[in-house]
């Protein structure tokens, strides 16, 4: 079966950029899309088809895929991102999510 | 505004058949060019693709759950419903129901509040 890789974590000082990366084999050959979890709510979706943001979504989060990595950008991080970041493919007829990425903001 | 409320029993015991249901109010669920799923997520970890169905019926499983999901629709009450068979503690989890934006780059864009079922005698 398919598999994505993300980092458990990831830490960024505010203001700073942070770089969260999902792998998996010729990923970019699909599309990606990105959701943000904050602790006891449910995700949201922050990119789709890669580089596209859903309406209401920041500029700061922007989204890129080639070869076997996608990775999802947000520059001048703030504190109110702080939350885990969850990649999601689809293959061969299955959803796909990675592990997930924690992302805290020092 | 599309919105997803998962009910159904917050606890099941082990062997036993989990049943959830997803209402979904400010929109049709036999609209097209989208699918409905179930995700879960047990506490702690990540997150886990269950199902989707169409309001067709055509379903799509995942190759893990597969033997033991049943993923249905009723159009007439705007609802679909997972069932998920021999259940155990792994089992235990928040399972979300959600809509997936059918296309090139199939995405879910609305998620229910999700709903913790404990699996425990």
């Amino acid at each position: 079966s398919y598999e994505l890789t993300q980092p458990p974590s990831v830490s960024v000082s505010p203001g700073q950029t942070a770089s969260i990366t999902c792998s998996g084999d010729k990923l970019g050959d699909n599309y990606v899309c990105w959701y943000q979890q904050k602790p006891g709510q449910s995700p949201v979706m922050v990119i789709y088809h890669d580089s596209k943001r859903p309406s209401g979504i920041p500029e700061r989060f922007s989204g890129s895929n080639s070869g076997n990595t996608a990775t999802l950008t947000i520059s001048g991080t703030q504190a109110i991102d702080e939350a885990d970041y969850y990649c999601q493919a689809w293959d061969s007829s299955t959803v796909v999510f990675g592990g997930g990425t924690k992302l805290t903001v020092l | 505004q599309l919105q997803l409320q998962e009910s159904g029993p917050r606890l099941v015991k082990p062997s036993e058949t989990l049943s959830l249901t997803c209402t979904v109010s400010g929109g049709s669920i036999s609209t097209s060019n989208y699918y409905w799923g179930w995700i879960r997520q047990p506490p702690g970890k990540g997150l886990e693709w269950i199902a989707n169905i169409y309001y067709s019926g055509s379903t799509y499983y995942s190759p893990s759950l597969k033997s033991r999901v049943t993923i249905s629709v009723d159009t007439s009450k705007n609802q679909f419903s997972l069932k998920l068979s021999s259940v155990t503690a792994a089992d235990t989890a928040v399972y979300y129901c959600a809509r997936l934006v059918w296309s090139n780059s199939p995405n879910f864009d609305y998620w229910g509040q999700g709903t913790l079922v404990t699996v425990s005698s």
